[in-house]
Order: structure tokens, then C-alpha cells, then sequence
């Protein structure tokens, strides 16, 4: 079974400033999606970014960007330009691309932005 | 825009009661899920459902069932509460295929006591 880990429970950083949110994943499928989803405190989870393994070119959103390293299986979310509203929960979530399978999210990563 | 709307924001029952969790989007999803979110556990996939009357367990079924008798709305059933049910329920529809992002609803924060 594919799983999802994310080593950082929290992270925080400085309004105007980059941070980097790491997750691993581990499958032995070639074929799959990746995606990065953010909780904001008291509001829905949406979707910020995702990427497609077939691709190599990472996938970017604004100032949004991953790091998506197939070989070593991680996939990392960058941040730039921080500001007051990304505080959030961020989530990792692994889909196979083999059938109609559900979402493998990571323990999330709580990020914290410093005026 | 999706729209994924949840019954209740929060919920306070007993030990012993059951409970419905219901859980409505307007897209015409065919998938719909439900995941329990608790601190330091992330999301765990409870149940998920690929079409009306279709139901497949997730990771943690256990003192749960669910319901799909419409396309649009899919039910969390907690058949006999119990106080480590005391959680955040969140529901999520999809349409069909592995590309597509899971929309969410706002979450209910349910209280077994």
C-alpha cells in the first residue's frame, strides 16, 4: 500500500519570505498524481497544486511551485512571498493512476506566517 | 463553483446514539468520500462511494456504515456512538477518473460524550 509522509508537523516563516514543505512517498506504481491541499483555521480544504509523474517539468501555481523529484519519491512545496493568508495545514495526498482510487494524504504540516 | 455542503458544523451526541452525517454536492460527482481528521493523524479515509448504491470501506470502517441512495448525497451513519468517535468528519466528491481534485465540504466537528 502506497503511503504518504510529511516529517515537518510544523513549520513557520517570516510574511515575504520562502519555505520549503517536504513530503516522501513511498509506491511501487509508475503512474500516479501528487497533490498538495491547504486547510486554512476554520475553512475548507482546497486544492493548491498537483502534478502528474509522467511529467517532469514541476508544477507551478502563482507563487506556488513543487519540487517533485520521482526517483528519490519526494515532493516538495514551495512557498514564495509568504504572506498572512497561507497559514494553514498544508497536505500531501498520493493517487494511484491505476482505477478509480481514493486520495493518501500525509499528516498534514501546520504552517505558521510571522508578521 | 462546487459546492460540497455538510448537515451540521457541529455536532454533540451520547454514548449509544446513532447519528447521521449527511453530506450534499451539486456537480454531479460521482465520487463521494468521507474522512475522519484527527490531530496528528492526518485524513483517514473511513468510506467512499463510485456511484448511487456503491460503497467501498476505506481505512478505518469500524462503527461506521454509510448510505448512496442519490448521486448527489452520501451519508455517514455512526450506528451506536461511542466517545472515541468524537472527531472531525469531512466529506468530499470527485468527478470520476485520477486526475481530478477532491472538492471538499466545511466540516463537521462531532462531540460523543
Amino acid at each position: 500500500a502506497q503511503t504518504v509522509t510529511q516529517s515537518q508537523p510544523e513549520m513557520s516563516v517570516q510574511e515575504a519570505e520562502t519555505v520549503t514543505l517536504s513530503c516522501t512517498y513511498d509506491t511501487s506504481e509508475s503512474d500516479y498524481y501528487l497533490f498538495w491541499y491547504k486547510q486554512p483555521p476554520s475553512r475548507q480544504m482546497i486544492l493548491v497544486i498537483r502534478q502528474e509523474a509522467y511529467k517532469q517539468q514541476n508544477a507551478t501555481e502563482n507563487r506556488f511551485s513543487v519540487n517533485f523529484q520521482k526517483a528519490a519519491k519526494s515532493f516538495s512545496l514551495k512557498i514564495s512571498d509568504s504572506q498572512l493568508g497561507d497559514a494553514a495545514m498544508y497536505f500531501c495526498a498520493y493517487r494511484s493512476a491505476m482505477g478509480n482510487t481514493p486520495l493518501v494524504f500525509g499528516k498534514g504540516t501546520r504552517l505558521s506566517v510571522i508578521a | 463553483d462546487v459546492k460540497v455542503t455538510q448537515s451540521s458544523r457541529y455536532l454533540v451526541k451520547r454514548t449509544g446514539e446513532k447519528v447521521f452525517l449527511e453530506c450534499v454536492q451539486d456537480m454531479d460527482h460521482e465520487n463521494m468520500f468521507w474522512y475522519r481528521q484527527d490531530p496528528g493523524l492526518g485524513l483517514r479515509l473511513i468510506y467512499f462511494s463510485y456511484d448511487v448504491k456503491m460503497k467501498e470501506k476505506g481505512d478505518i470502517p469500524e462503527g461506521y456504515s454509510v448510505s448512496r441512495e442519490k448521486k448527489e448525497r452520501f451519508s455517514l451513519i455512526l450506528e451506536s456512538a461511542s466517545t472515541n468517535q468524537t472527531s472531525m468528519y469531512l466529506c468530499a466528491s470527485s468527478l470520476g477518473g485520477t486526475y481530478n481534485e477532491q472538492f471538499f465540504g466545511p466540516g463537521t466537528r462531532l462531540t460523543v460524550l
